[in-house]
């Protein structure tokens, strides 16, 4: 079945502490995308990426920090996590032509730090 | 730049009773407009999209959108509202050329009324 797969589904972590969550898409998409949700805010792009090794800031970078060493793993990494980050976070991916062709969406991680 | 104003948080209809969700586009280049939908717990799927073809979109479980360039406009209709339909609608835009960076608008929570 074709999807995109986000581990942990639901995370509560503590400030400072580390974490990486991680997306994976079997589709073999070039572009992956990570969102953050928040109430009224609806979703915003936090980093993006057009292939392997290639990745840029979306509209909400700061305090997290992405890699793509494989076209089908894209990890969302927060290297002091603070309660401001708190959210719904999305991963999602498309074949090439972003712009035009749906992105396929994960099933989210909801990740609350105290 | 582009953006996406969608307005009304909240939206409730009777079921059978027309849906209108509604969805204002800003962009400097031509647009690509799309519809994602959100069911309770889940990740978003799309709904449909404007690519340039024909202004009158049709999409899943019914759903239509027409794109009017002159009134920057691109609003989401249901002639006849279904339970099922009860979710959070997402409207966004890219842009023709660029880096593919896909922007949502707040999001309109639909309610169905029995």
């Amino acid at each position: 079945e074709a999807q995109v797969t986000q581990n942990p589904r639901y995370l509560i972590t503590v400030t400072g502490k580390k974490l990486t969550v991680t997306c994976s898409q079997n589709m073999n998409h070039e572009y992956m995308s990570w969102y953050r949700q928040d109430p009224g805010l609806g979703l915003r792009q936090i980093y993006y990426s057009m292939n392997v090794e290639v990745t840029d800031k979306g509209d909400v970078p700061e305090g997290y920090k992405v890699s793509r060493k494989e076209k089908r793993n894209f990890p969302l990494i927060l290297e002091s996590p603070s309660p401001n980050q708190t959210s719904l976070y999305f991963c999602a991916s498309s074949p090439p032509g972003a712009s035009y062709n749906e992105q396929f969406f994960g099933p989210g991680t909801r990740l609350t730090v105290l | 730049a582009q953006s996406v104003t969608q307005l009304g948080s909240h939206v409730s209809v009777s079921e059978g009773a027309l849906v209108l969700l509604r969805c204002n586009y800003s962009s400097s280049v031509p647009p690509y407009l799309f519809w994602y939908v959100q069911y309770p717990n889940q990740g978003l799927q799309l709904l449909l999209k404007y690519t340039s073809a024909a202004t009158l979109v049709k999409g899943i479980n019914g759903f239509e959108a027409e794109f009017k360039k002159s009134e920057t406009s691109f609003h989401l209709t249901k002639p006849s509202a279904h339970m099922s339909d009860a979710a959070e609608y997402f409207c966004a835009v890219s842009a023709y050329f660029g880096n593919e960076k896909l922007t949502f608008g707040t999001g309109t929570r639909l309610t169905i009324i029995p």
